[in-house]
């Protein structure tokens, strides 16, 4: 079976600093789409990020990107130039071949001022 | 286009009652998925429906049931409440399901006294 782990709980990171969140997972699939979601305090949550496992090149938005490598199963999620709205729960999720999707535990990040 | 709704956004019950919680779908979304999501737990898969049929299942037990409508609205039940049901219930929409890109709605957070 699939699984999703965040090993940071928390994590904090100085504003306009930029900070690493990391991801790795375990399948035995080749094909599978890796997510970030974000869920703000008591706010609905939100997809940041989205990689497709057949491409190679990193997807980016804007300030958020991931470094992908999948030979090492590992998707970190950078968040550059951190402003106060990025402060979250941020979760890493896998869409199986067989259409389940499995998130991690999540890792809460603090922005501090 | 309208995001996803979910009702109530807060539900009070006690042991031994049994719940209903309702989700409408993003219009055109005919995939919905259900979580609970824990401090201590995170967030777990509960079933998720496409075109009135459930497509997968997590573990959960059979208390946990859910359903859904030909317009795609879907709702879950819960029966003899425990305490340990208290949790936040998202619910989640996509289509079609091999996008795998779900949106989220603001969940209903459920406490069981």
């Amino acid at each position: 079976a699939q699984t999703v782990t965040q090993s940071q709980p928390e994590m904090s990171v100085q504003e306009a600093e930029t900070v690493t969140l990391s991801c790795t997972y375990d399948t035995s699939e080749s094909d599978y789409y890796l997510f970030w979601y974000k869920q703000p305090p008591s706010r609905q949550m939100i997809l940041v990020i989205r990689q497709e496992a057949y491409k190679q090149q990193n997807a980016t938005e804007n300030r958020f990107s991931v470094n992908f490598q999948k030979a090492a199963k590992s998707f970190s999620l950078k968040i550059s130039d951190s402003q106060l709205g990025d402060a979250a729960m941020y979760f890493c999720a896998y869409r199986s071949g067989d259409d389940k999707i499995i998130f991690g535990k999540g890792t809460r990040l603090h922005i501090l001022p | 286009k309208a995001g996803v709704t979910q009702t109530p956004r807060y539900l009070i019950k006690t042991r031994g009652q049994q719940v209903t919680l309702s989700c409408s779908p993003i219009s055109g979304h005919r995939s919905v998925s259900w979580y609970q999501q824990t401090p201590g737990q995170g967030l777990q898969f509960l079933f998720e429906y496409f075109s009135e049929t459930q497509r997968n299942k997590g573990n959960f037990p059979g208390r946990f049931s859910g359903r859904q409508f030909s317009n795609s609205r879907s709702e879950m039940n819960v029966s003899t409440l425990e305490l340990g049901d208290s949790a936040l219930y998202l619910c989640a929409t996509r289509d079609p399901p091999s996008t795998g890109t779900q949106y989220f709605g603001p969940g209903t957070r459920l406490l069981v006294l």
